[in-house]
Formats: C-alpha cells, sequence, structure tokens
C-alpha cells in the first residue's frame, strides 16, 4: 500500500531535549511537508521541501529544523528552543504542481 | 492574519440533519478549495474540492457550494450520520502560492444518535 508513514504516533521527551520526528512516503511524491496542529489552530505549516536538498520555512518555522537527503523522507527536528512542543504533527506529501494532499497519520508530542 | 475564515468552530447536528459549515477567504488569487475531513488520532484526508468556475459540487451527502463574489464557501453534509463526527477543514491553493493550501481553523462535528 502506498502512503505516509509517520514514527512514532507518541512521543514523550524531557524539556530542553532535542526530539527527531520521522516521515517515511512511498507515493513518488516529490513534496513534502509539516504541519503542527493545535485545538482551534488548524494546520500551521512548518517547513516544507520541494526536491531533494531543498527546503523552505513555513509560517512557524522557528524552533524546528529539517533535512531532506532522500526523496521518501522528510524528518522533523524538534529541538530546545522551540517554546511550546507539546503539539500534534502532521506529515503530507504531494506531487509538485499539484494541488493534492496526501497526509500520515500524525505523532503527538508531549513534552514534560 | 487568517486568510481562510472557518466557522463555527463546533456543530453539534442530529442524525439525519444537515450540518453546514462556511468559509470565506480574502484572497482572489485562490483558485482551488478542498474540504478534509480528520478522524481523531488520524490525519486529514480530502474529502471533496472545487474550482472557482463552478458554484456547486456534489459527492455523494456532501456538497460544496461556492459564490465567487461573496469570496464564501460552504459544506453541506445532507443526512449527517454519526460516522461523519469528525474535525472538518476548509482550504484555499493557488499555483502562484507553490499550490500550498491555506487551512481554516476547523469545525468539530458531533451528530448524535
Amino acid at each position: 500500500d502506498g502512503g505516509i508513514t509517520q514514527s512514532p504516533k507518541y512521543l514523550f521527551r524531557k524539556e530542553g531535549q532535542n526530539v527527531t520526528l520521522s516521515c517515511e512516503q512511498n507515493l513518488n511524491h516529490d513534496a513534502m511537508y509539516w504541519y503542527r496542529q493545535d485545538p482551534g489552530q488548524g494546520l500551521r505549516l512548518i517547513y516544507y521541501s520541494q526536491i531533494v536538498n531543498d527546503f523552505q520555512k513555513g509560517d512557524i518555522a522557528e524552533g524546528y529544523s529539517v533535512s531532506r537527503e532522500k526523496k521518501e523522507s522528510f524528518p522533523l527536528t524538534v529541538t530546545s528552543a522551540q517554546k511550546n512542543p507539546t503539539a500534534f504533527y502532521l506529515c503530507a506529501s504531494s506531487i509538485s504542481g499539484t494541488y493534492g494532499y496526501t497526509f500520515g497519520s500524525g505523532t503527538r508530542l508531549t513534552v514534560v | 492574519q487568517q486568510q481562510v475564515k472557518q466557522s463555527p468552530q463546533s456543530l453539534i447536528v442530529q442524525k439525519g440533519g444537515i450540518s453546514i459549515i462556511n468559509c470565506a477567504y480574502e484572497n482572489t488569487a485562490f483558485d482551488y478549495f478542498p474540504w478534509y475531513q480528520q478522524f481523531p488520532g488520524k490525519g486529514p484526508a480530502l474529502l471533496i474540492a472545487i474550482r472557482p468556475d463552478v458554484s456547486e459540487k456534489k459527492e455523494g451527502r456532501f456538497t460544496i457550494s461556492f459564490n465567487k463574489s461573496a469570496k464564501q464557501f460552504s459544506l453541506h453534509i445532507m443526512d449527517s450520520q454519526p460516522g461523519d463526527s469528525a474535525t472538518y477543514f476548509c482550504a484555499a491553493s493557488m499555483r502562484g502560492g507553490s499550490y500550498i493550501p491555506t487551512f481554516g481553523r476547523g469545525t468539530s462535528l458531533i451528530v448524535h444518535p
């Protein structure tokens, strides 16, 4: 089955620690995206990448970092500089130049 | 600046009723308007979408109504079922924006049996 796999589904970390969320897709999509979802806030774009080895900041990139070394993978690191990291994180992908998005099932990060 | 405004934030409907969710946008360059459905603990999935050259699109019990002059569009769920209980997001995209959607803040729909 083609799709997007996000792991882990739940993640707990201590305050001040960096944490990396995994996103892998086997849809052969060029573009990949990271969103943060908070109650009542909708989906806010963190970073996106439309081609390997290139990525762009979204609306709320501060405190996050990404890499795109392979077409299939787009990991997100939540750094200790992110002031309020507890949230539901969603990865998505699309074919560049088209409107259709496919989302993963998300990772719920809790920082204590 | 919120470019896509969605209302209501939450909605409770009885089984068999009509659920209506509204969105308004500001940027007239938007040219694709999708609705996403999200169940708890899952990612959003595309439900239905419309382009501004048509005023209505229907897929089963789900209908998008589009008013270009008012810059508004809405989702109508006919004969709402408990299985429709989910969060619904409207969005708007444009070619000039790398096709990246701007999302509304979501509507939590509960359909009572």
